[in-house]
Parts: C-alpha cells; structure tokens; sequence
C-alpha cells in the first residue's frame, strides 16, 4: 500500500517568510509525528497526535511553530516568520495503534527546508 | 526521562568484514527498541525491533541486534556487510506508557570495497 507521503519535497525560502509542509499518513494510522533533522544530527521530535486527542506539541521549538491535523489523516506544519535555523529535513512518520505493532514509526521522505 | 547515546559518529569498514554500531540508553522504566536505517536522501525504515521476550532479535538485510538489560544497550550487528549497507543508523527507544521515542544522533555506516 502507500506510504507516508510528504510535499513538498525542497522549500527554498527567504527569512522571514511563512511556510507550511504537508503530510499524508498510512491510511488508518492514528498516530503522526513531526520530526526536525538538521544536518549532521539525530531526530529532534517536534509534535505528536493521536486521534482526536489534544496533540502533544512539548517538542516545538518556539511560537513560530504550529501543526494541525484534520481527524486521522493529514497534517500541516507551519513556520512563521522563517529563520536561518530552521534550514533542516523535516520529517513525518505516521504510526498504528491498538493491536498493531506498538510504537513503530513509518516515515515519510522529508522535506528540505532551506531558509536564505 | 529516557536518552540514547550512539557512540559512534563514523564507523568505517571494508566490504565483507563484520560490524557493530553501539547504542545505550538510559531510562528508569521498561523500554521498546528500535534501529532504524537511512538510506542517502531516503526516508528512515525500520530495521528490526525489541519488544519483548527473546533478547536476540533479527531484522532486515542480514543485521541482528541484541537487548542487554544490565548493561542497558542494544548493540546492532551484521556478519558480513555490503557496500549497499552506506547509510546513516538510528537506534531509538520508546519507554513503555510513552508514545514518543527518543532518537539517537545517528551512526554513519561507510562500507569500503
């Protein structure tokens, strides 16, 4: 079946600009994460939902951040006022619940945000 | 709060010689493990996973892990390894009642021929 999909693939953009990033998760997954990978580092977490539930947003890295999810399937990531150091991959990962495997993640390709 | 630590930024090997990238983790609860790989401008897909029961656990592409309670580590191996194994390994760990894992910083796998 598919799987996460994520667009756009490389943002080049100007400090101070907005940007949104858009993610389709494994149909019937519940969970969905975003993940921020600067060069050369691990996985920093940025945002967790899980079904209706209120999202966990304890990983964002300031105000200018923001996610929604509209029920179970697509997110958007938000980025206001772009900085220098936002320039970084930002990942998705979708994950099943209940009597799937738990905590397993499947993710998306990415996409590079390159603020200039 | 849990941590991970891959202690190994570069690990670099020749074709066919056998490997270890080491992962530890520091938690006060019982844990999920999980190594994730990922390939050159690839998204990251899991390699194998400890959940419970045997320690030993195999995954995809020949690589194995093993759980070390006592020595809180899940070490990742694999025999004899191909220059397709280049890529960047994660090691990640979810504490049991907690849906976010935290990641490692990553070890890049070089494979020499």
């Amino acid at each position: 079946g598919a799987g996460v999909s994520q667009s756009p693939s490389n943002k080049v953009t100007e400090k101070g600009k907005d940007v949104e990033l858009r993610c389709d998760p494994i149909s019937g997954h519940t969970a969905l994460y975003w993940y921020r990978q600067r060069l050369g580092q691990g996985l920093e977490f940025l945002i967790y939902f899980q079904g209706n539930s209120a999202p966990d947003k304890s990983g964002l890295p300031s105000d200018r951040f923001s996610a929604e999810r509209t029920g179970e399937s697509v997110s958007t990531l938000t980025i206001q006022r772009t900085q220098q150091e936002d320039s970084a991959v930002y990942l998705c990962a979708s994950s099943p619940s209940g009597g799937g495997v738990p905590y397993e993640q499947y993710f998306g390709p990415g996409t590079r945000l390159t603020v200039t | 709060a849990q941590s991970v630590t891959q202690l190994d930024s570069q690990v670099p090997v020749f074709e066919e010689a056998p490997v270890e990238l080491r992962c530890n983790y520091s938690s006060s609860v019982s844990v999920y493990l999980f190594w994730y790989v990922q390939y050159p401008n690839q998204g990251l897909q899991l390699l194998l996973k400890y959940l419970s029961g045997s320690t030993l656990v195999k995954g995809i592409n020949g690589f194995e892990a093993e759980f070390n309670k006592s020595q809180t580590s899940f070490h990742l191996r694999k025999p004899s390894v191909h220059i397709s194994d280049t890529a960047e390994y994660f090691c990640a760990v979810s504490e049991r009642g907690s849906y976010i894992p935290t990641f490692g910083r990553g070890t890049s796998l070089i494979v020499h021929p």
